[in-house]
């Protein structure tokens, strides 16, 4: 099985900071990776598929980078609407799995 | 517009069974993998079940597998989840979630969840 290891686990920053994720991947996997945005008592968002395409409707500010086993979101100028958590997930082999989330709190 | 609405949690006894459901709508249902991801309370996600187009393929995480069934409707455009042999840690807000393609990928689409409470 593939692990995902994101970090940090929680992050602070400012509205209009620049901020990145990492997720860490156990074994090589290409570029078949998603990040996923998701407030509180809502469902997970779709951001960023194949590790850098930008989903139909994302703001631009969002972007992803990585292939093999490193990856990483990076969220150019914070908006108030970003403050939320943040998972990666791998599909490129069963079972997927996701990384243990990135909780992006305001400063 | 695409729509999942996913129903049948509740509260049940260790031990005890559900049957989960996922009408979908606004999609052409059977060119996509379908797949259930869980949360439990304060927690991250997990993937739990994959089932192809078709459901010809099935897949499940090593913490479900004998225990719970994904099956699917193409007729009804419905998901199911049987969910047997319930234990505490499976108290969780279960979703479902599109698959890009019919064979799995990446979830380009959840439903609000349903949440499944297992106490005595």
């Amino acid at each position: 099985d593939i692990q995902m290891t994101q970090s940090p686990s929680t992050l602070s920053a400012s509205v209009g900071d620049r901020v990145s994720i990492t997720c860490r991947a156990s074994q090589s996997m290409s570029s078949w990776l998603a990040w996923y945005q998701q407030k509180p008592g809502k469902a997970p968002k779709l951001l960023i598929y194949k590790a850098s395409s930008l989903e139909s409707g994302v703001p631009s500010r969002f972007s992803g980078s990585g292939s093999g086993t490193e990856f990483t979101l990076t969220i150019s100028s914070l908006q108030p609407d970003d403050f939320a958590t943040y998972y990666c997930q791998q599909y490129n082999s069963y079972p997927y799995t996701f990384g243990q989330g990135t909780k992006l709190e305001i400063k | 517009e695409v729509q999942l609405v996913e129903s049948g949690g509740g509260l049940v006894q260790p031990g005890g069974s559900l049957k989960l459901s996922c009408a979908a709508s606004g999609f052409t249902f059977n060119n996509h993998a379908m797949n259930w991801v869980r949360q439990a309370p304060g927690k991250g996600l997990e993937w739990v079940s994959t089932i192809t187009g078709s459901g010809g393929a099935i897949y499940y995480a090593d913490s479900v597998k004998g225990r719970f069934t994904i099956s699917r409707d193409n007729s009804k455009n419905t998901l199911y989840m049987q969910v047997n042999s319930l234990r505490a840690d499976d108290t969780a807000v279960y979703y479902c979630a599109i698959g890009r393609s019919p064979y799995g990928s990446y979830l380009d689409y959840w439903g609000l969840g349903t949440l499944v409470t297992v106490s005595s």
